[in-house]
């Protein structure tokens, strides 16, 4: 069973600083990785996907993967009490995507 | 209007109804999902499908069926509800990595 795991949480940060959450995954020969958004009550939304070893940023956000390592990480700069949401990780499986349980971020002013 | 649209939004039901839950989609894509989400369980995949004549079972088939009626349109079904169904229900479509998901349709199964 390929799994893809996550710390539940909740983060707690304060406004302002970096936020960093976390994923690590079973499957050694996953290429494709994708950070989603969901918002209590809201759906998924994708913010990040990473395919490459390294850092890939956008905006206030850095995704990092380490394959060697079976890793990925979401790197939130200047934190916002907006970011405060559920941030799932998921890992692409052939033709689906295979998600963890997600970490809940609470941004508190 | 929403690109991926759940019917209906939220049902409350008994033990042995049969339940079905309607997807449709405006996004084009072939591609399209039904997860459940239980806290503390994430996003499990239920069914997926390629096209209209392409089904395939993901993780949690069991005790659910679907149909791909069209490109657009992709249900799923409850043969004989039971209380551990009960869950937050999404559909989605997309591509190699993004998906987009509908509002979802919170399921009670009493």
């Amino acid at each position: 069973q390929k799994e893809v795991e996550q710390n539940s949480g909740p983060l707690s940060v304060p406004e302002g600083a970096i936020a960093s959450l976390n994923c690590t995954y079973s499957d050694r020969g996953s290429q494709s990785f994708f950070w989603y958004r969901q918002y209590s009550g809201k759906s998924p939304e994708l913010i990040m996907f990473i395919y490459s070893n390294g850092d890939k940023e956008d905006g206030r956000f850095t995704a990092q993967l380490n394959k060697a390592s079976q890793y990925v990480s979401l790197l939130i700069r200047d934190s916002q009490p907006s970011d405060s949401a559920t941030y799932l990780c998921a890992a692409r499986d052939t033709d689906k995507l295979i998600f963890g349980t997600g970490t809940r971020l609470q941004v508190f002013p | 209007d929403a690109d991926v649209t759940q019917t209906p939004r939220n049902r409350i039901t008994k033990t042995g109804k049969r339940i079905m839950l309607e997807c449709s989609q405006t996004k084009g894509h072939d591609r399209m999902y039904w997860y459940r989400q239980d806290p503390g369980l994430g996003l499990r995949l239920i069914y997926y499908s390629f096209d209209v004549k392409d089904i395939n079972k993901g993780e949690i088939s069991d005790g659910y069926s679907v149909s791909r009626q069209a490109q657009a349109k992709f249900s799923l079904s409850l043969e004989s509800a039971i209380p551990n169904q009960t869950a937050l229900y999404f559909c989605a479509t997309g591509g190699s990595g993004e998906l987009f998901f509908g509002e979802g349709s919170r399921l009670t199964v009493l």
